[in-house]
């Protein structure tokens, strides 16, 4: 039962490295996104895609890359991390008109 | 654009004591609304939804009800046990599921004492 599974699940990076943050479901579904959440702000939608090689942009899309080569996988990419980015990051699945499954979260911090 | 506004916690309780979480959106259209949780160190799981006006979403003794009039989605339990202290976020989504995004609150975190 693995569900949706996030790795690495703490992160440490300087300013300016660049990472990606992996994200893989086991459920075959379609929908996939990602969310960062910050204290007092809730959790925000960065991007999200409908199926393999389709992706579309959330609320705070900048400073982020994804892909979807794979039904399975929905790596996040930081080009060049910035402090601003240090948050925990959500990966979530589902399938279309169905409740969100999400992982247990990346923690990742920006020096 | 869509927003949720949810009560700041921590909100503190003792056990079997009556809960209220409230949350309020704006949205454009009929959007769907839901409750999430999330225990510590976890993600979020789904507690309920409701998916149209004056639709009532249940589980595990909490409920909510989608009041399109008063643009709210308020969270109720009867009597709670140490085991829901947890955040609660309400949130809304365009689709039946939110599968292309969900728009959230800020979490309420809610502490029950014994």
């Amino acid at each position: 039962n693995a569900g949706v599974t996030q790795t690495p699940k703490f992160q440490v990076l300087k300013t300016g490295q660049s990472m990606t943050l992996q994200c893989a479901q086991d459920m075959n579904h379609e929908y996939m996104s990602w969310y960062r959440q910050d204290p007092g702000m809730g959790l925000r939608l960065i991007h999200y895609s409908v199926g393999a090689g389709i992706t579309d942009q959330g609320e705070v899309p900048n400073g982020y890359n994804v892909s979807r080569s794979t039904t399975e996988d929905f790596p996040l990419r930081l080009l060049s991390a910035a402090p601003s980015q240090t948050s925990v990051y959500f990966c979530a699945s589902s399938r279309a008109n169905e409740k969100l499954f999400f992982g247990s979260g990346t923690q990742l911090s920006v020096l | 654009g869509n927003s949720v506004t949810q009560m700041e916690g921590p909100v503190t309780l003792s056990e079997e004591a009556f809960l209220t979480i409230n949350c309020t959106y704006t949205a454009t259209g009929y959007p769907s609304l839901f409750w999430y949780v999330q225990y510590p160190g976890e993600g979020l799981q789904l507690l309920l939804k409701a998916t149209k006006a004056d639709d009532k979403g249940s589980n595990k003794g909490f409920e909510a009800t989608y009041r399109k009039e008063t643009t709210s989605f308020h969270l109720e339990k009867g009597s709670v046990q140490v085991s829901d202290s947890a955040v609660y976020f309400c949130a809304l989504s365009r689709s039946g599921g939110g599968a292309d995004g969900l728009t959230f609150g800020k979490g309420t975190h809610l502490i029950i004492q014994p």
